[in-house]
């Protein structure tokens, strides 16, 4: 099986700006978790999502959002870009079994200038 | 509460055994995972274990559960220069509300010297 994909690998931005970023999840895998990771702060879990519906959200503010689409596909959207935004986002998906082991994509690494 | 704590820093010598220390807060955690990251990279899922077992052995990796101390510890024998990396322990902890979500440790930057 193909793993977690995630597109764009790479991504310049500047303040004000906004972005979408793109995950494909394992064949056959129905929830996808993003995280974003910087020096600063580690990895923090930003929110989830199974069949199509937002099921856990993280402490972020309103301008981190997602959305999942009927064949578990997920994006999520930052709007009005800051530069403390700059960091690894990172997707990862699970086939939502009791186990909850989570399968990382390689990430998008997003700067803002 | 939620909280993972690790150790920042290891240095061993190829060959000899790595372990590494994760220390977690929540005692309704049902299950803790080991990752891998290599620099520029996602994160590799190494194994993971149930909250209800004490060990579990993996090829060169042993996970070693205290769940009375709330102590995670992975090690890694005949330690090879492939393995320096960062490792990051995570909790999954279960309930309503928590689908989803792994509460990830500061992470423990492994250096393997020839």
């Amino acid at each position: 099986k193909a793993g977690v994909t995630q597109t764009p690998r790479y991504l310049i931005k500047t303040r004000g700006q906004q972005v979408t970023l793109s995950c494909s999840p394992i064949s056959g895998h129905r929830s996808v978790s993003w995280y974003q990771q910087t020096p600063g702060q580690g990895l923090q879990f930003l929110f989830e999502y199974f069949s199509e519906t937002q099921r856990n959200k993280g402490n972020f503010p309103g301008r981190f959002s997602g959305r999942q689409f009927s064949n578990s596909r997920s994006e999520m959207n930052v709007s009005t870009l800051e530069l403390g935004d700059s960091a690894l986002y990172l997707c990862a998906s699970s086939p939502d079994t009791s186990t909850d082991t989570q399968y990382f994509g390689p990430g998008t690494r997003l700067t803002v200038l | 509460g939620e909280d993972v704590e690790q150790s920042l820093f290891l240095s061993v010598r190829e060959g000899d055994s790595s372990v590494i220390n994760c220390t977690y807060t929540d005692s309704s955690s049902t299950y803790l995972y080991w990752y891998k990251q290599e620099p520029g990279a996602g994160l590799q899922l190494l194994t993971y274990i149930f909250s209800n077992m004490d060990m579990k052995q993996d090829q060169r990796l042993t996970v070693l559960l205290n769940k009375k101390d709330k102590h995670l510890s992975l090690r890694i024998a005949d330690t090879q220069t492939g393995d320096s990396a960062i490792y990051f322990c995570a909790e999954s902890v279960y309930g309503s509300g928590n689908t989803g979500k792994l509460i990830f440790g500061q992470g423990t930057t492994l250096q393997v010297k020839p």
